[in-house]
């Protein structure tokens, strides 16, 4: 167990709808992230947070939303998706410092989401 | 050019096989080097962080070779469960953006 929750695990979605994916960490940690694995292609980093504040938006396109209302917690808001955009998303967290060290970053398991 | 390349296999040995996996990266500023473990629909997992001078972690051997910007991981003896996509990532000083290569699927055959 990591120590990072995901909700929904799964999700079917259209076009039209608006949902959200929630991410929760229990680890004490001050960073966190949302990446999308596709198949056949690397992790994507798509948002980067510390301490609350969003440091890292790697050209996400608009209809993905994120929100980060404390440090345990994340939220990717979701709205007229393509099918394109169906994907594993993972929520991920990790100790964080203005200094030189990288740290290792926990999962959660992710949610499987299709847009159809 | 990618930030992270992997040969994605698959590399299907027997039990008991020693196996070696490359990766390169683009980005000479990159500082800090790992090797993820993500089993078939799980999350990724640390597995081990690669050091400068080599470092070994049991049947595990991570190696780092700066100038020509490859690292390796080495499993002996391989187990069954050893079976996973292994995810080489690097980042670079002081960020916690980590760059994923594809990763390189391993099946450990009886």
């Amino acid at each position: 167990e990591t120590g990072v929750t995901q909700t929904p695990r799964h999700l079917v979605m259209g076009m039209t709808n608006k949902k959200s994916l929630k991410c929760e960490q229990h680890l004490g940690h001050n960073a966190m992230y949302w990446y999308k694995q596709s198949a056949k292609k690397p992790l994507e980093l798509m948002f980067v947070y510390n301490f609350k504040e969003q440091t890292e938006n790697n050209s996400v396109p608009s209809r993905f939303s994120p929100e980060c209302p404390n440090s345990s917690h994340l939220f990717l808001h979701l709205h007229t998706l393509q099918p394109e955009d169906s994907a594993l998303y993972l929520c991920a967290s990790s100790p964080w410092d203005s200094g030189a060290t990288s740290y290792e970053q926990y999962f959660g398991p992710g949610t499987r989401l299709t847009v159809t | 050019r990618k930030e992270v390349e992997q040969d994605p296999g698959p590399f299907n040995v027997p039990e008991g096989a020693t196996v070696a996996f490359n990766c390169t990266y683009s980005n000479s500023a990159s500082q800090s080097f790992f090797w993820y473990r993500q089993d078939c629909r799980k999350e990724p997992k640390l597995l081990m962080s690669v050091y400068s001078s080599g470092n070994e972690d049991g049947r595990f051997t991570a190696q780092l070779n700066r100038a020509s910007q490859y690292i390796s991981l080495l499993i002996r003896d391989s187990k069954l469960s050893d079976s996973a996509t292994y995810l080489c990532v690097v980042t670079r000083t002081g960020a916690n953006n980590l760059f994923f290569g594809t990763g390189t699927r391993l099946t450990v055959i009886p």
